[in-house]
């Protein structure tokens, strides 16, 4: 099992653009999450899906959108990036909720996001 | 509550001795409780958790110690090897909203040698 993989490891941004970070996981999990780590702080829940074709807002989910299409992958986008979006961001998958004691997420290796 | 601050709390140990890296949770209701290891350019990794009807819980060379009373939650990692230098961070959750899981700002251990 590769685990939980992202796509791209880093990327430099010019304020006003856009992309598309992608994360997979071969797991099978039915939950996955976009988190984003700045310095000094917890990491922050930006969007969450429960299942394939469906999303839900986390606790910072201003400028960003997500999509799961397919049970394996959530993207999340930036369609126009500002400063305030440098962050490292780590997606993560766990099986549904209270199953078995298997609640844990599993995380990426993470995605640097520099935006000029 | 959140950190806002700029700098992790930094724990120094020697090799071969007990390291205690500290939480404090902010929610009562919390009924689940994770701790992670962060090495340096990686993602968080699962150590070991504990629900709230334990007050203790023990892996290999790590314990989770968790007092309800002043929400307080406590890892020991027992004979600190330098593969044990990382950011380690508690998080905590409730059974009915799965999607609020709180994440601490962590503390860095460092192993001296």
């Amino acid at each position: 099992n590769a685990g939980v993989t992202q796509t791209p490891k880093f990327r430099v941004l010019k304020t006003g653009q856009s992309m598309t970070l992608l994360c997979a996981q071969d797991m099978n999990h039915e939950y996955m999450y976009w988190y984003r780590q700045d310095p000094g702080m917890g990491l922050r829940l930006i969007h969450y899906s429960v299942g394939e074709g469906t999303t839900a807002k986390g606790e910072v989910p201003d400028g960003y959108n997500v999509s799961r299409l397919k049970k394996q992958n959530f993207l999340l986008g930036l369609e126009s990036a500002a400063p305030s979006q440098t962050s490292v961001y780590f997606c993560a998958s766990s099986y549904s909720i209270w199953t078995g004691g298997k609640e844990t997420q599993y995380f990426g290796p993470g995605t640097r996001l520099l935006v000029l | 509550g959140e950190s806002v601050g700029l700098h992790l709390p930094t724990l120094s140990v020697q090799e071969g001795d007990n390291s205690i890296i500290n939480c404090a949770y902010s929610n009562s209701a919390s009924d689940y409780f994770i701790w992670y290891k962060q090495e340096s350019g990686k993602g968080p990794q699962f150590i070991i958790d504990i629900r709230s009807n334990m007050d203790k819980r023990q892996g290999q060379r790590v314990t989770v110690l968790l007092n309800k009373t002043v929400k307080h939650l406590s890892l020991q990692i027992a004979a600190t090897q330098p593969g044990d230098s990382a950011v380690y961070f508690c998080a905590e959750t409730q059974k009915t909203s799965y999607d609020k899981v709180i994440f601490g700002p962590g503390t860095s251990l460092s192993v001296i040698p």
